[in-house]
């Protein structure tokens, strides 16, 4: 199947520094990828849509220019969350499809634990 | 915008019991997807519905699409400690591909 990664699986950092994750599909050309966060127990929440070669697009509430999403490419997209709080901290996970007109299934990475101190 | 509220939230079987979780949408799905996440691990896809009373089988797991194409429902048969886990329902409306992720039914499973 599909394989996604994610990188770094762990990441600690201080308050009002940034963090870049990467998301890459390894053996597939990903159209469209995907940034969620999940907090403990709880369901995933869509932060935002990224198209290789366009702005990213996101979700209500999410802010742009604190959370910045770069898909360069067919199999990478970053995310970048910027001047980092205490409240960032979370899981996110980025999953990246192919959206062919049958399938719409998404693959997720293993997700990124942030710990923001 | 679109809601999908997933039931029960919670459930403990006895290993060899059933289990089904629901799925209800507040609208109209082109396509219903379910996931697996395993405690501590991400989710993983299992399959999608998009045909109106769909019914697809995965050895012990039957999924289901409504006629009306707003529920489904996952049904695992004879449960083993191996099915433990979060289960996902996550809907797609007609017009965009994003998914709406219901809030999961944790499985869990006493030996």
């Amino acid at each position: 199947g599909a394989v996604v990664s994610q990188h770094p699986s762990r990441v600690i950092c201080k308050s009002g520094t940034s963090v870049k994750i990467e998301c890459r599909s390894l053996d597939f050309q990903a159209t469209t990828m995907f940034w969620y966060r999940q907090f403990p127990k709880k369901s995933l929440m869509l932060m935002a849509t990224s198209n290789e070669g366009s702005k990213a697009t996101y979700e209500q509430g999410v802010e742009k220019d604190k959370f910045l999403i770069n898909h360069a490419s067919l199999t990478l997209s970053t995310l970048t969350v910027t001047s980092a709080h205490p409240e960032d901290s979370s899981f996110y996970i980025c999953s990246a499809s192919q959206l062919t007109y049958e399938s719409y299934e998404q693959y997720f990475g293993p997700g990124t634990r942030l710990t923001v101190t | 915008g679109q809601q999908v509220m997933q039931i029960p939230q919670y459930q403990h079987v006895q290993e060899g019991e059933d289990f089904t979780t629901y799925c209800n949408s507040s609208t109209t799905l082109s396509n219903i997807q379910w996931y697996k996440q395993r405690p501590g691990g991400h989710p993983v896809f299992l399959i999608q519905l998009v045909k109106s009373g769909e019914v697809k089988k995965q050895k012990r797991l039957t999924f289901q699409f409504g006629e009306a194409k707003k529920n489904s429902s996952l049904h695992i048969t004879a449960t083993q400690t191996t099915d433990v886990g979060t289960y996902f329902c996550a809907g797609s409306g007609r017009s965009n591909y994003k998914l709406t992720f219901g809030k999961g039914t944790l499985l869990t499973v006493n030996p």
